[in-house]
Order: structure tokens, then sequence, then C-alpha cells
């Protein structure tokens, strides 16, 4: 069975930077699995902020970007604003099974 | 604009078969090279890839739940379905229904609770 592995929960004070890590059981994320994150709030369903690694969509605030980092997709947050707490998934494809993971998502507080 | 609205019973009684639709709205569901798909979120927990639909008719489906799911495209009503058998309490969720490519999602319904109870 194939896991993606995110952080539970981190903290970051306002103004700060933080980065989210999204791992796979099967070895090095690449650019092939084409990570997707997505940002969700209490009560509402997600919205994807990343795409392909690193592309974002037309509404995603400057402060998010996506990379690859140390074998993992990564998601860093630059001058975290309050309205930055949230859930965050990562979603990664994998192409030989033709299916679709998410992460078990990272809670993040700004604090 | 792309908008997708599911929509279902709300109710289901453990050991029958979870019947919910998907209207798309906005773009014509046999746009080449898209994915329909279903994610649903357990109350409290994470999200989980249920399956998608390419726009050739083929279908994937999360391994874990491949003998219970049937995914289906309605042309004609511009709609998708998925059909959820033998579900049990584990499959109360919030289910939503998205559009997307390999690459990128592109769109996602609002999600609709379907609860598992007698």
């Amino acid at each position: 069975q194939t896991v993606v592995t995110q952080e539970p929960s981190l903290t970051v004070s306002p103004g700060g930077t933080v980065t989210l890590t999204c791992a796979s059981s099967t070895g090095a994320v690449t650019s092939g699995y084409y990570p997707n994150w997505f940002q969700q709030k209490p009560g509402q369903a997600p919205r994807a902020l990343i795409y392909s690694t690193s592309n974002k969509h037309s509404w995603t605030p400057a402060r998010f970007s996506g990379s690859l980092l140390g074998g993992k997709a990564a998601l860093t947050l630059s001058g975290v604003q309050p309205e930055d707490e949230a859930e965050y998934y990562c979603l990664l494809y994998y192409a030989g099974a033709q299916l679709w993971v998410f992460g078990g998502g990272t809670k993040l507080t700004v604090l | 604009q792309l908008q997708l609205q599911e929509s279902g019973p709300g109710l289901v009684k453990p050991s029958e078969t979870l019947s919910l639709t998907c209207t798309v709205s906005g773009d014509s569901i046999s746009s080449n090279n898209y994915y329909w798909g279903w994610i649903r979120q357990p109350p409290g927990k994470g999200l989980e890839w249920i399956g998608s639909i390419y726009y050739s008719g083929s279908t994937y489906y999360n391994p874990s739940l491949k003998s219970r799911v049937t995914i289906s495209v309605h042309t004609s009503k511009s709609q998708f379905s998925l059909n959820l058998s033998s579900v049990t309490a584990a499959d109360t969720a919030v289910y939503y229904c998205v559009r997307h490519r390999t690459t990128v999602t592109t769109g996602w319904g609002r999600g609709t609770l379907l609860t598992v109870s007698s």
C-alpha cells in the first residue's frame, strides 16, 4: 500500500517562514509525481495552491511556493499571515499504478 | 466558468449502495484529456482519492476501494456518478467531485455529506 507522509502539525509565527514536506513510501518524490498542494480551512472545500511541483494557480498568493527538497515535495510559506492557518494536503500521482494518493495533511498553526 | 455540483441522498443504510451524482456546467463533460473524479473526507480526517474516469471512458480506482466502486459518465445529462456498494459507517464522509488532469485539478464541487446509519 502506497503511503504519502506529511508532518501532522507545524507552528509558525506571523511573518515567519515555514516549509511543509510530502514524502512517498516508494522512495524519492520527483517531478514525475506532479505534486499538488491544497489548503483547507474548517467547513470549506480544499483550495488548490500548487500543481506540478511549483506552478501556482492564478489565485495563489505569491508567498506560497512549491519545490522538491531532499527527496520530498515541499511547500514553503514566506511571510506567513494569520489567514494562512489551515490544513494543507499534498497529492502525488503514481504513473505506474495510475492512481493519486493524498498525504495525511499538515495542520499549520500561526501563533 | 466550470461548476461542479454534487447531489445524493444524504443518508444511506449499512450494507446498501451509495449513489452520488455530479452535475457539470460551464464545460463539456466530453472535453479532451480531462478526468472526472471523486474524493472523500471522513469527518475530522484527511482527503482520500476514490477514483476517476477519463474522458475516453477508462476508469481508475483506489485499490483499497476498487472492489466496491463504480464511476460512470452520463454524457447526455452532463453528469458523472459514483456508486459505492456494501457501505459501512466508515464510508460516512463529505464527498467531492473534481475535474482534473494528471498534473492538476481544475475544478472542485463544494462537497456533499453522506452519512451511513440505520
